[in-house]
């Protein structure tokens, strides 16, 4: 089974500040992806970033990065320069790469930018 | 446009009066899933399917159907939905064994079971 924690239900930040979202998960899959979903008041489910469990480098996508660190478990989110349009919630997922590849969520963090 | 299509985007209706919410993909992915997502417990899956005519149960699939006759459409059935069923679900497509494809959203559906 795989579980994702998020401990962090609310956070607010200063615009242009960067910000780190955490997110822990557990797996006995040997081979899986972590991904980032950003969801704003509107609902929809935008995909930001993605990392393997193989890959060597952190994965980055303009303002977003993922910090993974294996070994611990983690892949935190960073936004760099934060904007007001980046408030939202965040969930961050993971996905084995067999089987049934359903997306296991956390429970989500609502970020608030203050201007 | 690559999409993920469902409708209806919102509907209140009643215990015990059957109800389709229909989901289309246009991205000829395999790999298709619903989701309910009610507030503090992030998004469950409720039923997937691999390919055409191949579905299985997710974590929470009491309560609810599912179908794969085409490969773009996966609809969800109610088939006699109560109040415990009132959630936002979303609709999600993606190639199989995609690695690092993510999976895409359609832009959800509120449902209201009074």
């Amino acid at each position: 089974a795989q579980k994702i924690t998020q401990t962090q239900p609310g956070m607010f930040v200063q615009e242009k500040e960067a910000v780190t979202l955490d997110c822990t998960y557990d797996t006995s899959d040997p081979s899986y992806g972590l991904f980032w979903y950003k969801q704003p008041s509107s609902g929809e489910m935008i995909f930001l970033i993605y990392q393997g469990s193989y890959d060597q480098q952190n994965a980055t996508e303009g303002r977003y990065s993922l910090n993974f660190q294996k070994a611990r478990k983690s892949a935190n989110l960073v936004i760099s320069a934060s904007q007001l349009g980046d408030s939202a919630m965040y969930f961050c997922a993971m996905r084995p790469n067999f089987g049934n590849e359903k997306l296991t969520f956390g429970t989500g963090t609502r970020l608030t930018i203050i201007p | 446009e690559a999409q993920v299509t469902q409708n209806p985007r919102y509907l209140i209706t009643v215990t015990g009066k059957k109800l389709t919410v229909t989901c289309s993909q246009n991205m000829n992915h395999e790999y298709m899933s619903w989701y309910r997502q009610d507030p503090g417990l992030g998004l469950r899956q409720i039923y997937y399917s691999m390919n055409v005519e191949v579905t299985d149960k997710g974590d929470v699939p009491e309560g609810y159907k599912v179908s794969r006759k085409e490969k773009r459409n996966f609809p969800l059935i109610l088939e006699s939905p109560s109040p415990n069923q009132t959630s936002l679900y979303f609709c999600a497509s993606s190639p199989r064994q995609g690695g690092g494809q993510p999976q895409h959203f359609g832009d959800g559906t509120r449902l209201s079971i009074l």
